[in-house]
């Protein structure tokens, strides 16, 4: 299957500060969504992005297919953006997860 | 839009008993429903898909006669955990595909907390 690597695996910023996490996926994919895991363990949906660059308020992520790889950017972050995020991609509805990166702000 | 519910939130059970969990799409018909399985600390693993009608797809490693999966609607499935034993307590998500979907995104429920003792 897939191999999916996010990176760093824990992430601890200070609020206001901006952030980027990394997504590394083995293989072709057609789909490839990111993810905010809340902690009471409901997934939500950032960004559906096999391709190309997205923007939504202070988050953005741009995936470049051709090298296998995402970034997910947080900006201006605010302590309502911890929790865990994940990278997901896959062949057609098939998804393959990452191991999540732990994301603490700390106010 | 796109809104998927879970039923129930938890649910604690004895050993050998079976529980079923419920999948919905709230605004949207969804083709395909898909069931993850999550551990503490843990990535989702894609435990099976299922397509209305139809039997689901278990991923290699998942017991077909033990995660029972039923899709008889455009808006809702099921997953029954049968004989459940304690390593089978996990937290359970499902995920839906909308039948008009262009794309493959994917939409997640609230997920459910299984305790079995």
């Amino acid at each position: 299957g897939i191999q999916v690597e996010q990176s760093p695996p824990d992430l601890i910023l200070q609020e206001g500060a901006n952030s980027t996490l990394r997504c590394n996926f083995s293989d072709s994919v057609n789909n490839l969504q990111w993810f905010h895991q809340n902690p009471w363990g409901q997934l939500i949906n950032l960004f559906y992005i096999p391709s190309g660059t997205k923007q939504n308020g202070r988050l953005s992520a741009t995936t470049v297919a051709t090298e296998r790889y995402s970034l997910l950017y947080i900006s201006s972050s605010q302590t309502t953006d911890s929790g865990v995020y994940f990278c997901a991609v896959g062949v057609d509805y098939k998804l393959s997860f990452g191991a999540g990166t732990t994301v603490t702000v700390r106010a | 839009g796109a809104v998927v519910s879970q039923h129930p939130s938890w649910v604690i059970c004895k050993s050998g008993t079976s529980v079923k969990i419920e999948c919905r799409s709230l605004d949207f018909q969804a083709t395909t429903m898909f069931w993850y399985r999550q551990f503490p600390k843990q990535s989702l693993m894609l435990m099976a898909t299922s397509n209305e009608g139809s039997k689901a797809t278990y991923e290699q490693g998942v017991e077909k006669d033990k995660f029972l999966i039923n899709h008889a609607s455009l808006t809702l499935s099921t997953l029954t955990v049968t004989s459940a034993h304690p390593e089978d307590s996990s937290f359970y998500i499902c995920s839906a595909r909308r039948l008009q979907g262009a794309d493959y995104e994917q939409y997640f429920g609230p997920g459910t907390r299984l305790t079995v003792t």
